[in-house]
């Protein structure tokens, strides 16, 4: 079963906007990742935030997490063409990942 | 580094052949991961290895599969026999230990007709 639960599902933007994509969780967690899939393409890791942190950046990446919730937000800001791809959360259990299904976002220029 | 390597890229077999897929993972990494991608189930774990152990393959779905590591370079998903049913996008990851950051192969698309 799928540990983490994009949100929304697909997200079509403007070039130069700001996206935000969501992700709740089940179970108690060691840290968050998230990871962009282009089309074709195998998942490359973005940023991983652990369950003592509330926020982390990475160039025009933010992350939030909230363990009371049981949530996470990814944030891309000045959103570019090259962003479309589908994105998705994972969380840790143990040394295994499980992923959610993916909130694909298209930028259009 | 070349990354993760999976061989081949694209396959295409007949119900009843067996498949075989291969990867190589990053130099250093000591868990290597098999992952299956479809459209209806999303990423599925299949079957992970640390430092060449299968560590839990929970996630292979029948007995029609399995998941070998040889050495440190190299591992192997076997579908014998397969099935249409089969057809997924197959990915291999590797990470130097976990839970860290997992890097991909480029996948191999299987398709069983």
């Amino acid at each position: 079963s799928q540990q983490g639960e994009e949100d929304p599902q697909a997200l079509s933007i403007q070039e130069g906007e700001n996206a935000t994509m969501n992700c709740s969780y089940k179970t108690s967690i060691n840290n968050l990742q998230w990871y962009r899939q282009n089309s074709g393409r195998g998942l490359v890791h973005l940023i991983l935030i652990r369950s003592n942190e509330r926020e982390k950046h990475s160039g025009r990446l933010r992350v939030t997490l909230d363990t009371s919730k049981k949530s996470s937000s990814l944030l891309i800001t000045a959103s570019r063409a090259a962003d479309t791809a589908s994105y998705f959360c994972a969380t840790n259990s143990g040394s295994r990942l499980t992923f959610g299904e993916g909130t694909q976002l298209t930028v259009n220029p | 580094d070349a990354g993760v390597i999976q061989s081949p890229r694209h396959e295409v077999t007949e119900m009843g052949q067996e498949v075989t897929l291969r990867c190589k993972p990053i130099s250093g990494h000591d868990y290597l991961f098999w992952y299956r991608q479809t459209m209806m189930r999303g990423l599925e774990l299949l079957i992970y290895f640390n430092n060449n152990v299968p560590i839990d393959d929970s996630g292979m779905p029948e007995d029609r599969f399995s998941a070998k590591m040889p050495n440190a370079s190299f591992s192997t998903l076997k579908i014998q026999p397969s099935e249409p049913r089969d057809s997924a996008v197959y990915f291999c990851a590797s990470s130097p230990r976990a839970p860290r950051p997992q890097y991909f192969g480029p996948g191999t698309r299987l398709t069983v007709t």
